[in-house]
């Protein structure tokens, strides 16, 4: 099975750009990355997805290498309101479908 | 409509109660599922429910029984509950499977006594 690893936690400051890493060494073939942001007693929220190179939309960008070993997850200025877990996700690579969740990282935004 | 909604947000069981967590979504998304969530802890799926059928069960206990009475309803009953299977319990929807752009709820935080 596909796994992600990624940090456990993360500090940052108002305004900064905050960059997480997400590593899959055993990415498969037909897996796209996926990315959740989650606050305290509430369910995910997709912020984004990619296969390769990058995608960017109003909230995040994803940047994945030629080799997909690994993606990068971008917030661009962030506020305190960004401070929430972020869970990077791949496909199991199987018929079946399923995501696989990596540990997920905790983000601070101090002010 | 946008969202997947959760019934109740909160719900204290004793281990010989009988209780269900209901789960609604008017996306006319055809997959649904269940998670469950320890604190701290990624969601573990449960159940995977497409186009109304059990699709997945990740060898839940029989004390966890899904229900998806009709394309945008999804039960979870509960029976004869332990302590550790107090947690936030989620329910999500997306397209289809293998669309991983999942709506989840907020989720009913369960405490078993």
């Amino acid at each position: 099975l596909a796994k992600t690893t990624q940090p456990i936690s993360m500090d940052s400051y108002e305004g900064q750009e905050v960059n997480i890493t997400c590593s899959h060494n055993n990415i498969a073939t037909n897996d796209y990355i996926t990315w959740y942001q989650q606050f305290p007693s509430q369910g995910p929220r997709f912020i984004i997805q990619g296969y390769k190179t990058k995608v960017t939309n109003e909230v995040a960008s994803l940047f994945i290498p030629a080799d997909r070993k690994s993606s990068t997850l971008s917030l661009p200025r962030v506020s305190l309101s960004d401070t929430a877990v972020y869970y990077c996700l791949s496909g199991d690579g199987g018929n079946n479908r399923k995501l696989i969740w990596g540990l997920g990282t905790s983000l601070a935004v101090n002010p | 409509d946008t969202e997947v909604t959760q019934t109740p947000k909160h719900l204290v069981m004793g281990m010989t109660n009988k209780k269900s967590l209901k789960c609604e979504q008017h996306m006319g998304h055809r997959a649904m599922y269940w998670y469950k969530q320890k604190a701290k802890k990624p969601p573990e799926l449960m159940f995977v429910y497409s186009y109304e059928k059990l699709s997945i069960n990740e060898s839940v206990p029989s004390r966890f029984s899904p229900e998806c009475p009709n394309s945008s309803l999804l039960n979870l009953h509960l029976h004869a509950l332990q302590p550790e299977d107090s947690a936030l319990y989620l329910c999500a929807s997306s397209q289809d499977r293998g669309v991983y752009g999942y709506t989840f709820g907020s989720g009913t935080r369960l405490t078993v006594v």
